[in-house]
């Protein structure tokens, strides 16, 4: 079976930043996915990484080990527009397997 | 363009009644997927299809019946609803990457069942 694991909770203060880490277990793995969800809506794409490294999209940026079977997803400049629920996603063979979620608060 | 819409919005069953989730999506992609999330969990995979006329089971397929006769639509058919099935349901379509890879999924608004 598939498995994903991050953390349930953070939070920080506006302009911090943070972390969200997820580890993957999981065969066929093709990339790792992010998606943001904001309470009652659709989750929405972030990211994608298919080889190690970081990839950085604005002030967000997210980073694949997958040596080690490890993600990322690094929040920069927090704003309060980014509470919500994260979700590292993990593909393989046409299906995608997503982690329980992460809540970012952001407090002023 | 629309992008993916889900009808209805908001639902409430009996015990052993069906129904059909309606998803649909105007932007031409091969792969569609239905996904539940329960409070805490993240999104479980229910069915999915990688073009018209093809579909496969994901992690939680019992109790759902899906088909897809066209690109556009992939409805979900509940047989004989169970309060088990008490949920919030998303479709999500994508293109087929070159390596067969779906990077970006776009989701519905969902559709929120209750089940008495």
């Amino acid at each position: 079976g598939q498995s994903l694991e991050q953390p349930s909770e953070v939070t920080a203060v506006e302009g911090a930043i943070v972390q969200i880490n997820c580890t993957y277990q999981t065969s066929g793995f093709y990339g790792l996915s992010w998606y943001q969800q904001h309470d009652g809506g659709a989750p929405t794409f972030l990211s994608y990484n298919a080889l190690d490294g970081l990839e950085e999209t604005g002030r967000f940026s997210s980073f694949l080990s997958r040596s080690d079977s490890y993600g990322y997803l690094l929040l920069q400049e927090l704003q309060m527009k980014d509470s919500a629920s994260y979700f590292c996603a993990a593909h393989n063979d046409y299906k995608l397997s997503f982690g329980a979620g992460t809540t970012v608060t952001v407090r002023a | 363009n629309a992008g993916v819409t889900q009808t209805p919005k908001f639902q409430v069953l009996k015990t052993g009644q069906s129904m059909t989730l309606q998803c649909a999506q105007d932007m031409n992609h091969e792969y569609m997927s239905w996904y539940r999330q329960d409070p805490g969990m993240g999104l479980r995979l229910i069915h999915y299809s990688v073009g018209a006329g093809i579909t496969d089971q994901g992690e939680v397929p019992n109790g759902y019946n899906v088909s897809r006769s066209t690109t556009e639509d992939f409805p979900l058919r509940l047989l004989s609803a169970a309060p088990s099935q008490t949920s919030v349901y998303f479709c999500a379509s994508s293109y087929s990457s070159s390596g067969g890879q779906q990077e970006t999924q776009y989701f519905g608004p969902g559709t929120r069942l209750l089940v008495l």
